[in-house]
């Protein structure tokens, strides 16, 4: 059974221009959240989807964007990229939100902006 | 206002047993994980307490209490690929949502020979 699965793995890309990230959950997963992770620190919540809707948003701006399909594969979109977006993007599912179950990570996209 | 505390690094001798500890103030509190991440890779589930008390799993535990706000990761009979960073993460209440993890910056342990 295939886990979290996300695309690209790797990504660079130019001031300025935008990214699209990609995550397939885990088979019968409902729920998807997007972690940002800058080196050394642990990963910031950014956005959680379940059964489509935006269910939860941590403290990005506006240039971030994400979407949750039918098939609860899911999709982060960031515009206008700056220097600091470079991080790990990591996705992550669950069963539902706020259940007692712990949430399965994808190997991340490394995005690094130059 | 949200926060998680754990020390940053830590040193400890193969064979030997090391104690993480985490202390956390979060609005709202569904359960308390602890990841390992090592380097480059995405982190992997260790243990979860969402009640007070020792949860052990292997040659891992996890200690939780609630009124305190605290937990630890105990780590036994230690090998070389224990080095990594331990993360700390509580379920709470954020950006709207009882279902994300808010994250500690990690504890990056050594284990020396």
């Amino acid at each position: 059974d295939a886990g979290v699965t996300q695309s690209p793995t790797h990504l660079i890309k130019t001031r300025g221009q935008h990214v699209t990230l990609r995550c397939s959950p885990i088979s019968g997963h409902k729920s998807v959240s997007w972690y940002q992770q800058v080196l050394g620190q642990g990963p910031q919540f950014i956005f959680q989807y379940y059964e489509k809707e935006e269910r939860g948003r941590g403290n990005f701006p506006d240039r971030f964007s994400a979407r949750q399909f039918p098939n609860y594969s899911s999709e982060l979109n960031v515009n206008a990229l700056l220097l600091g977006d470079s991080a790990l993007y990591l996705c992550a599912s669950s069963l539902v939100p706020g259940m007692n179950t712990e949430a399965f990570f994808g190997q991340g996209t490394r995005l690094t902006v130059v | 206002g949200q926060n998680i505390d754990q020390p940053t690094e830590m040193t400890a001798t193969e064979g030997a047993i090391v104690q993480i500890n985490c202390t956390y103030q979060t609005s709202g509190f569904n359960g308390l994980f602890w990841y390992q991440q090592h380097a480059g890779e995405a982190p992997t589930f260790l243990s979860y307490n969402v009640l007070d008390g020792l949860e052990e799993k292997g040659r891992f535990s996890s200690f939780l209490s609630r009124s305190k706000g605290y937990s630890y990761l105990l780590l036994k009979e230690l090998q070389m690929k224990d080095s990594a960073s331990y993360l700390c993460a509580v379920r709470g209440d954020y950006g709207g949502s009882q279902g994300n993890l808010i994250f500690g910056k990690g504890t990056k342990l050594s284990v020396k020979p």
